[in-house]
């Protein structure tokens, strides 16, 4: 029981141009939404978050969009660097920290 | 300002024997919680603590996996019986508020115990 799906394993990007990280979620009790950095060997680190009361927030180089109609986010990282190169993880949250994460996308950004 | 602390980074285990994986959350932080990753896979959630007390252990297997948080020194996860199937990336993630705040971005991960059982 998949509550949060990121279906793209992995993305190529190149550098200065925009990336774009997609998740869909099932569950509609859902009412935060995050997305987590992970280097190898680390542990993830909070990007960027998102309440369901909204359906953009921005942070510098890093903007989430939510549809709750089409229960999907996504993550938009303008523009790219090398040092985005990480696996990304979206999360989702109902009311209590609880937090049920997808699969990941692992993000390589190309010179 | 130290963050999240965990240790060991990586444990070997035989089938059977007992894995005790310890975390010492961010100073000051009184929440703490337990995640799995299993190879190629997003981190589950297992258990969240605040000192001595269990809030939530839905993510807990019923059998062999165990949690404390004590009122003095680092969380404990405490696995007995290990199995193949237990080997994974253990991490663990400290809060300030808990509850009472806003959800994830208070979260704050470590850098997690990778758990090998032979």
């Amino acid at each position: 029981d998949q509550q949060v799906k990121q279906n793209s394993p992995s993305l190529s990007v190149q550098e200065g141009r925009i990336s774009i990280l997609n998740c869909d979620y099932t569950n509609s009790m859902f009412d935060y939404f995050l997305w987590y950095k992970k280097y190898p060997a680390e542990g993830p680190t909070f990007l960027i978050s998102i309440s369901s009361i909204k359906d953009k927030n921005e942070d510098g180089r890093f903007t989430v969009f939510l549809n709750k109609s089409a229960k999907h986010l996504s993550l938009h990282i303008v523009p790219s660097q090398p040092g985005d190169s990480a696996v990304y993880f979206c999360a989702a949250s109902v009311g209590a920290q609880k937090l049920v994460f997808g699969q990941g996308t692992r993000l390589t950004i190309n010179p | 300002n130290a963050g999240v602390m965990q240790n060991p980074r990586h444990l070997v285990r035989r089938r059977g024997q007992e894995a005790r994986l310890r975390c010492s959350p961010v100073k000051g932080h009184s929440h703490v919680y337990w995640y799995r990753q299993l190879p190629e896979e997003g981190l589950k959630f297992m258990v969240y603590l605040q000192k001595e007390n269990i809030i939530d252990e839905s993510g807990m297997p019923k059998e062999r996996f165990s949690a404390e948080f004590p009122k003095e020194g680092p969380s404990i996860l405490r696995i007995q019986q290990v199995v193949r199937g237990d080997s994974a990336a253990y991490f663990c993630a400290s809060s300030p508020l808990g509850l009472a705040g806003p959800p994830g971005e208070t979260q704050y991960f470590g850098p997690g115990t990778r758990l090998l059982v032979l």
